[in-house]
């Protein structure tokens, strides 16, 4: 079993939607847990850390479960800016591991 | 603006050439990372260093030689490419090693490598 996995997508939504992805992590003692935004042809950048407790920025809500080991990524009245690869990050021990990212796609 | 930047941004050079991607962050972090990502592919960790010390190396050829002299800047020397290596270099830093609650990585702008 990979040690982080997520649906490649692409996610297709029309603009205004709501659309949610999820990321498998295969390691129980993981620590910490983030989702990075990618746009084509740059950089990783943070989007949001993810507690225990959940937590929302805006349209943005993230969640844990650590009983079934996943995080998810709710994104509310999408926009048109949205548009870039999703990456589900975790943490343990020394080592920090991405997932291979979802892509999504928002039309007009 | 990002606190860690690399040069070049781009690079073409030749199998025989040797060149060197540079990597500076300015926060201050203790650890640092290469990673690679070729197209449409997940990134690659290559290395971390943990205060100039190298404390992981993920089976990378070693056409690749990490630098770390000091806490704040990371060099990657090139030497004897293949086409194959052609990818995404991306330098990143945080402030301790992974595994610490809320530890966050910074990623700098990444330099686009193009061997020909």
């Amino acid at each position: 079993r990979k040690e982080v996995e997520q649906d490649p997508g692409p996610f297709n939504v029309p603009e205004g939607a709501t659309v949610a992805f999820n990321c498998t992590y295969s390691n129980s003692a993981s620590q910490s847990f983030f989702w990075y935004r990618q746009d084509c042809r740059k950089e990783p950048k943070l989007l949001m850390s993810v507690y225990s407790s959940g937590n929302e920025d805006g349209r943005f809500t993230a969640q844990l479960n650590r009983a079934s080991q996943y995080i998810s990524l709710l994104i509310r009245d999408s926009k048109l800016s949205d548009s870039a690869t999703y990456l589900c990050v975790y943490s343990s021990a020394s080592k920090i591991i991405f997932g291979s990212g979802t892509r999504l796609s928002i039309r007009p | 603006e990002t606190g860690v930047t690399q040069t070049p941004r781009h690079l073409v050079m030749g199998m025989t050439n040797k060149k060197s991607l540079k990597c500076e962050q300015h926060l201050g972090h203790n650890a640092m990372y290469w990673y690679k990502q070729s197209a449409k592919k997940p990134l690659e960790l290559m290395f971390v260093y943990s205060l100039e010390e190298r404390v992981e190396n993920n089976s990378v050829p070693s056409r690749f030689s990490p630098e770390c002299p000091n806490s704040s800047h990371l060099f990657l020397h090139l030497h004897t490419l293949q086409p194959e290596d052609s990818a995404l270099y991306l330098c990143a830093s945080s402030q301790d090693l992974a595994g610490a609650a809320g530890n966050t990585i910074y990623f700098g702008e990444g330099s686009w490598l193009t061997v020909v």
